[in-house]
């Protein structure tokens, strides 16, 4: 059962354009969202993260939003940049006694064109 | 600030073989996490450790063990190798701080092949 799922495998976007990846999730214990940029051979970077209690967190270029009802979490990259083009991964957290257990989504490959 | 390290880089062993892998975390990060990336299965949690006691496991066999020292650096261990374990297997450390979620920042990987 996977309790957080990236629809989308891929996403082309023209640089300087908006990216919007979009991230889903089942399980309504998860209270900590995450964001991961993940390049071939290297760790996940982390990027941005929100809280259950906040419905949008920005960082730069980086935003995120997440709907509580709709169990629905997004990233928002404006403008895109041909370096942005990697793996995102979206991440949940129940916190409390499974504070340091991550359960990932599957990754959406972002690809932004020159 | 250096960040996360995870040594061997790269490792080729054989079934049935067993294989120690080693993260040390960001200074001043106590907790460690472990998680085994794979094209079918993903990123998944494997365990984590804090003040040198596993505090979380995830849904893996007992081949796969783990402990941490002191300086907070850990070790992982997997026995009786199977092909089925080849992945990347990634730490990640973080402060664990009381009161607030603290987010976790990972190492390059041990890429791990078994024969």
């Amino acid at each position: 059962d996977q309790q957080v799922k990236q629809n989308s495998p891929s996403l082309s976007v023209q640089e300087g354009r908006i990216s919007i990846l979009n991230c889903d999730y089942t399980n309504s214990m998860f209270d900590y969202f995450l964001w991961y940029k993940k390049y071939p051979a290297e760790g996940p970077t982390f990027l941005i993260s929100i809280s259950s209690i906040k419905d949008k967190n920005e960082d730069g270029r980086f935003t995120v939003f997440l709907n509580k009802s709709a169990k629905h979490l997004s990233l928002h990259i404006v403008p895109s940049q041909p370096g942005d083009s990697a793996v995102y991964f979206c991440a949940a957290t129940t916190g409390g006694t499974s504070y340091g257990k991550l359960t990932f989504g599957q990754g959406t490959i972002l690809t932004v064109h020159p | 600030k250096a960040g996360v390290t995870q040594t061997p880089r790269y490792l080729i062993k054989t079934r049935g073989q067993q294989v120690t892998l080693s993260c040390s975390p960001i200074s001043g990060h106590r907790s460690v996490s472990w998680y085994q990336q794979t094209p079918g299965q993903g990123l998944q949690f494997l365990f984590e450790y804090f003040s040198e006691t596993q505090r979380n496991k995830g849904n893996f066999p007992g081949r796969f063990s783990g402990r941490q020292f002191s300086n907070s650096r850990s070790e992982m261990n997997v026995s009786t190798l199977e092909l089925g374990d080849s992945a990347l297997y990634l730490c990640a450390s973080s402060l664990r701080l009381a009161g607030r979620y603290n987010e976790q920042f990972f190492g390059p990987g041990t890429r791990l092949t078994v024969l």
